[in-house]
């Protein structure tokens, strides 16, 4: 059973625009989300988190957006780079870590 | 300070044999998780370890064993490897006393190849 779901399997955008990556989950008792970066053969490297108090958490270009209600969270990334090119996940903290599948950037120069 | 590491990072291995991964966690971390990526799927859930107790299990066969050591070093193994098994094992590790607030920081992987 899939608690963490990320729908898109890959997405391309343009250098310079907004990368938007979206994951829902099914466990309304998680209370920590990350996101994390992956490059082919190499572990995911940690990105960005949210507490499930917050609705958005900002770092540099890296913003994520938390909608409990919805049990929705949302990466933007601006401006998008091409070394932002990686499978992106997310995950939620609850007994254990939750993964989604991963979504597939690919930032167009 | 030193991230997580993982060894050896490749491993080429026929069926019916057994492997014995290894993890070295970040310094202070007491929880070590290892997941399993194989093509088109995200990370598989294999077990965690928290102070040399083993804290949740996924849903794996009995095959796929670990333990934690008491500097919170792990090691994982399979025993009666399948083609199935190969697949890019990964360690993650985490101070692992606070959910809240947890972060899991992974290593490199190891790279298992069943022939």
């Amino acid at each position: 059973d899939q608690q963490v779901k990320q729908n898109s399997p890959s997405l391309s955008v343009q250098e310079g625009r907004i990368s938007i990556l979206n994951c829902d989950y099914t466990n309304s008792m998680f209370d920590y989300f990350l996101w994390y970066k992956k490059y082919p053969a190499e572990g995911p490297t940690f990105l960005i988190s949210i507490s499930s108090i917050k609705d958005k958490n900002e770092d540099g270009r890296f913003t994520v957006f938390l909608n409990k209600s919805a049990k929705h969270l949302s990466l933007h990334i601006v401006p998008s780079q091409p070394g932002d090119s990686a499978v992106y996940f997310c995950a939620a903290s609850g007994n254990q870590f939750y993964f989604g599948t991963g979504t597939s950037l690919t930032v167009i120069p | 300070k030193a991230g997580v590491t993982q060894t050896p990072r490749y491993l080429i291995k026929t069926r019916g044999q057994q492997v014995t991964l290894s993890c070295s966690p970040i310094s202070g971390h007491r929880s070590v998780s290892w997941y399993q990526q194989t093509p088109g799927q995200g990370l598989q859930f294999l077990f965690e370890y928290f102070s040399e107790t083993q804290r949740n299990k996924g849903n794996f066969p009995g095959r796929f064993s670990g333990r934690q050591f008491s500097n919170s070093r792990s090691e994982m193994n399979v025993s009666t490897l399948e083609l199935g098994d190969s697949a890019l094992y990964l360690c993650a590790s985490s101070f692992g006393s606070d959910r809240s607030t947890d972060t899991q920081y992974f290593g490199p992987g190891t790279r298992l190849t069943v022939l």
